[in-house]
């Protein structure tokens, strides 16, 4: 089953600009992690959040997490053509439940 | 680390075929699982592998579906007879701990006619 639930479904921005996706899930979590997938490729590790965490940096990501909300959000700030890609949340209790993504297009 | 690799990358097979998709986790990683991925009904969970045990086969779609781990360094999917509907990608990832992110190998692109 499909825990988590990613908003929006499709995203298109100008190069330079944030953006920002959301991951809503319904029961208790270990950690929640997101990934992104280049079309035609695996799934790439990007950030793993804690339950007890509530926010965390990597690069250019910043992931906040509100478990009292059920809810996640990633952000990608000053977007690059190469972000271009599908991102998934996955909550992770023994194993990882993802979503079905939010598509972000990065335009030149 | 060469990460996780999976063989075939691409597969077209006939309807009623067997088919054995292949997977080499990284090395010290414990935990062992196969999804699938298609565009109705996205990622799923199909087996997870825990130090070559299977823990939890429940996502697997059928008794078509089997999957074995006869060590640390070797997974195998087999569908047999295969049929159409299995047409997705398979994907097999690593993790080292249950704490830990999983790595994920390029996926086999099945193709059943």
């Amino acid at each position: 089953s499909q825990q988590g639930e990613e908003d929006p479904q499709a995203l298109s921005i100008q190069e330079g600009e944030n953006a920002t996706m959301n991951c809503s899930y319904k029961t208790s979590i270990n950690n929640l992690q997101w990934y992104r997938q280049n079309s035609g490729r695996g799934l790439v590790h990007l950030i793993l959040i804690r339950s007890n965490e509530r926010e965390k940096h990597s690069g250019r990501l910043r992931v906040t997490l509100d478990t009292s909300k059920k809810s996640s959000s990633l952000l990608i700030t000053a977007s690059r053509a190469a972000d271009t890609a599908s991102y998934f949340c996955a909550t992770n209790d023994y194993k990882l439940s993802f979503g079905a993504g939010t598509t972000v297009t990065v335009r030149a | 680390d060469a990460g996780v690799i999976q063989s075939p990358r691409h597969e077209v097979t006939e309807m009623g075929q067997e088919v054995t998709l292949r997977c080499k986790p990284i090395s010290g990683h414990d935990y062992l699982f196969w999804y699938r991925q298609t565009m109705m009904r996205g990622l799923e969970l199909l087996i997870y592998f825990n130090n070559n045990v299977p823990i939890d086969d429940s996502g697997m779609p059928e008794d078509r579906f089997s999957a074995k781990m006869p060590n640390a360094s070797f997974s195998t999917l087999k569908i047999q007879p295969s049929e159409p509907r299995d047409s997705a990608v398979y994907f097999c990832a690593s993790r080292r701990t249950q704490d830990s992110g999983y790595t994920f190998g390029s996926g086999t692109r099945l193709t059943v006619v």
